[in-house]
């Protein structure tokens, strides 16, 4: 089956430092890897869709020199949170999509709290 | 814009009830209809999914149905579990134009045993 691993599950640090997240995708090829941030009122923002071939596209109110994401190969993808501050704060979850469909295989999500 | 609406934000219930949980949505292309649920301290799983083909997903005892005439894509189960206890997404997957998932703000259900 399609499992998709996040790591670390959780982190915990201080205000204006970074912290980098690692999304593996396990028994398929992911061809594209978005990267969510779950708010604690369980509501879902889209950081960014990441796709083979293709330039990372952002969402409005991300940015590439604030949350850095890597895609180097279909079944590897990392986002670093730059200069992480309380608002930065919630369930940070990889989304990974193979070539057979249009659903995301999701990772457990990685919890930042930020002191 | 493309959006899922979901109105219920909780849902109570007793084992054996019956679930319904409204989900619509809105867009102008034909997407691909999802519902995920999401336990305590994990990711969101998929639990079924239905394109513009096949109308009707099945899964686990629950089962949704794509109506393009209203726009929606309401999920049903006939007699839930606690087990079933859970939060329940509908999204749109919409790839044109660098899209991902679309969710809806989720569905909280409780059931009681």
């Amino acid at each position: 089956g399609a499992l998709v691993y996040q790591y670390p599950r959780r982190t915990i640090c201080k205000s204006g430092t970074s912290m980098r997240m690692e999304c593996q995708a396990v028994g398929f090829q992911a061809t594209s890897v978005a990267w969510y941030r779950q708010s604690p009122q369980k509501t879902f923002e889209l950081i960014a869709l990441s796709t083979v071939n293709s330039a990372i596209k952002y969402e409005q109110n991300f940015t590439q020199e604030k949350f850095p994401i890597s895609h180097p190969n279909l079944s590897f993808s990392s986002m670093t949170v730059l200069n992480a501050y309380l608002e930065d704060r919630g369930l940070y979850l990889c989304g990974a999509r193979g070539d057979w469909g249009d659903e995301q295989y999701f990772g457990p999500g990685t919890r930042l709290t930020v002191l | 814009g493309d959006s899922v609406t979901q109105k219920q934000g909780q849902v109570t219930l007793s084992e054996d009830d019956f679930l319904f949980i409204n989900c619509t949505y809105s867009t102008t292309t034909y997407p691909t209809l999802l519902w995920y649920v999401q336990y305590p301290g994990q990711g969101p799983q998929l639990l079924l999914k239905v394109t513009t083909a096949n109308n009707k997903g099945i899964s686990r005892g629950f089962e949704a149905t794509y109506d393009k005439g209203t726009t929606s894509f309401h999920l049903q189960k006939a007699s839930v579990q606690e087990s079933d206890s859970a939060v329940y997404f509908c999204a749109l997957a919409l790839y044109q134009g660098g899209r991902a998932l679309i969710f809806g703000t989720g569905t909280t259900v409780s059931v009681s045993p």
